[in-house]
């Protein structure tokens, strides 16, 4: 399948700091990211559809001026936690979408442990 | 009432049993399915995709879609240890709609495969 890298796997910030998250393609080019945040033993619950050249797309109850996204590149989409809080404290996983044909299949990344003291 | 229902279980079966993972859905416009394995700690990964109702196989997994029902299954033969692990379904609308490239999760089942 193909490869979708996150990074950082892990990070811990002291509250009122910014993390930022970076989701790549590695081997297909992405015109559609997702941004998805899970808590323990839960779903993985959707926060934003990241589009290459354009505004991210959020869902409903989750405060784009708290959760950046910027979609630069074919390969890249970044999101970054401004002003992180100890509420703030999940996992963060990122997905791209590859469409071949009619299929359209999210790969995911590895995610991303934020946690903040 | 949830899009997907998912039993989060937990569900222990013995080395070499027939696990049987179920969802169910509420929406009529998901057209695609599929069956993701999370690890602890890690991001999930795609086991099975289906498009149409019937069966699919995949060396020991099998991902069974029944439209009419609204119902999909995921099975497993010769479960191993190995395969102990969260399993997510997730279903999408087909292209044209407004919510084309959006899955939506069930829960997760947490299975544990004991030797």
């Amino acid at each position: 399948g193909a490869v979708v890298s996150q990074h950082p796997s892990w990070v811990i910030c002291k509250s009122g700091t910014s993390v930022k998250i970076e989701c790549r393609s590695l081997d297909f080019q992405a015109t559609t990211m997702f941004w998805y945040r899970q808590f323990p033993k839960q779903s993985l619950m959707l926060m934003a559809t990241s589009n290459e050249g354009s505004k991210a797309t959020y869902e409903q109850g989750v405060e784009k001026d708290k959760f950046l996204i910027n979609h630069a590149s074919l390969t890249l989409s970044t999101l970054t936690v401004t002003s992180a809080h100890p509420e703030d404290s999940s996992f963060y996983i990122c997905t791209a979408r590859f469409n071949i044909g009619t299929k359209n299949i999210q790969y995911f990344g590895a995610g991303t442990r934020l946690s903040v003291l | 009432q949830k899009e997907v229902e998912q039993d989060p279980g937990p569900l222990s079966v013995p080395e070499g049993a027939i696990v049987s993972l179920n969802c169910t859905y509420s929406n009529s416009a998901f057209q695609y399915f599929m069956w993701y394995r999370q690890y602890s700690r890690k991001g999930p990964e795609l086991l099975m995709y289906t498009y149409s109702s019937g069966n699919k196989e995949d060396g020991r997994f099998t991902a069974q879609v029944d439209k009419s029902s609204k119902y999909i299954s995921l099975f497993i033969r010769d479960s191993q240890p190995s395969d102990s692990a969260t399993y997510l379904c997730a279903m999408g609308a087909g292209a044209g709609g407004t919510s084309y490239g959006k899955l939506t999760f069930g829960q997760g089942t947490i299975l544990t495969v004991h030797p």
